[in-house]
């Protein structure tokens, strides 16, 4: 079957960092978004990892390791206002490029 | 910035009455998304669309759902009748190769 996993919940504190992990197992490889969702909102895009490693976008970093099947999106000088979901999804195999959605990691950043 | 414009933004209906949600993706994205999504979960693909085609819709209850893009430009998903379960929030997203998706604010609906 195809899976991705991300922790439920996660708790910081402004002005540090986060490091919001996502495994999966799918049935073929096209690239990785995060996403980032604020209660009662839409998701809005991050990041799109296709090749592995880093890539970095302000505060916010996005890597990925195909062969290990693991991304991480990594979130500096934290600000309250990143209290949100972080989803991470993959495009699996065949032409319609499916996208594949985990639940989401909620993030409390306390002052 | 162009956006992924979609309405009703909010929609509160009877149980077996009939609802409809619009969507109008960004101009040139060919490829058209309607999601549902609950509260404390990702995004469930409905239907996908690629310019007018049906690409994927395997999970549409198909007894209720409809969803059309007549003209592959922009989309209406119906629901009939509606029932309970069908609370949730219905997103509309959009995207030119695929290598970025763009949501729509979103539809939220409340069935009583």
């Amino acid at each position: 079957g195809q899976n991705i996993d991300q922790p439920t919940e996660m708790t910081a504190t402004e002005g540090a960092i986060v490091q919001i992990n996502c495994t999966y197992q799918t049935s073929g490889f096209n690239g990785l978004f995060w996403y980032q969702q604020h209660a009662g909102e839409a998701p809005t895009f991050l990041s799109y990892n296709v090749l592995d490693g880093l890539e970095e976008k302000g505060r916010f970093s996005s890597f990925l390791s195909r062969s290990k099947g693991y991304s991480y999106l990594l979130l500096k000088e934290l600000q309250m206002k990143d209290s949100a979901s972080y989803l991470c999804a993959v495009i699996g195999a065949g032409n319609n490029r499916k996208l594949i959605w985990g639940l989401g990691t909620s993030l409390a950043v306390n002052p | 910035e162009a956006e992924v414009a979609q309405s009703p933004r909010y929609k509160i209906t009877e149980k077996s009455q009939a609802v409809a949600f619009w969507c109008d993706p960004i101009s040139g994205h060919a490829t058209l998304y309607w999601y549902r999504q609950i509260l404390g979960q990702g995004p469930e693909l409905l239907v996908q669309f690629q310019d007018e085609s049906v690409v994927d819709d395997s999970q549409l209850p198909k007894d209720r759902f409809s969803a059309e893009r007549l003209k592959g430009v922009d989309s209406t998903l119906k629901i009939q009748p509606a029932e309970l379960g069908d609370s949730a929030m219905y997103l509309c997203a959009s995207s030119y190769s695929g290598n970025t998706i763009y949501f729509g604010e979103g539809s939220w609906l409340t069935v009583v």
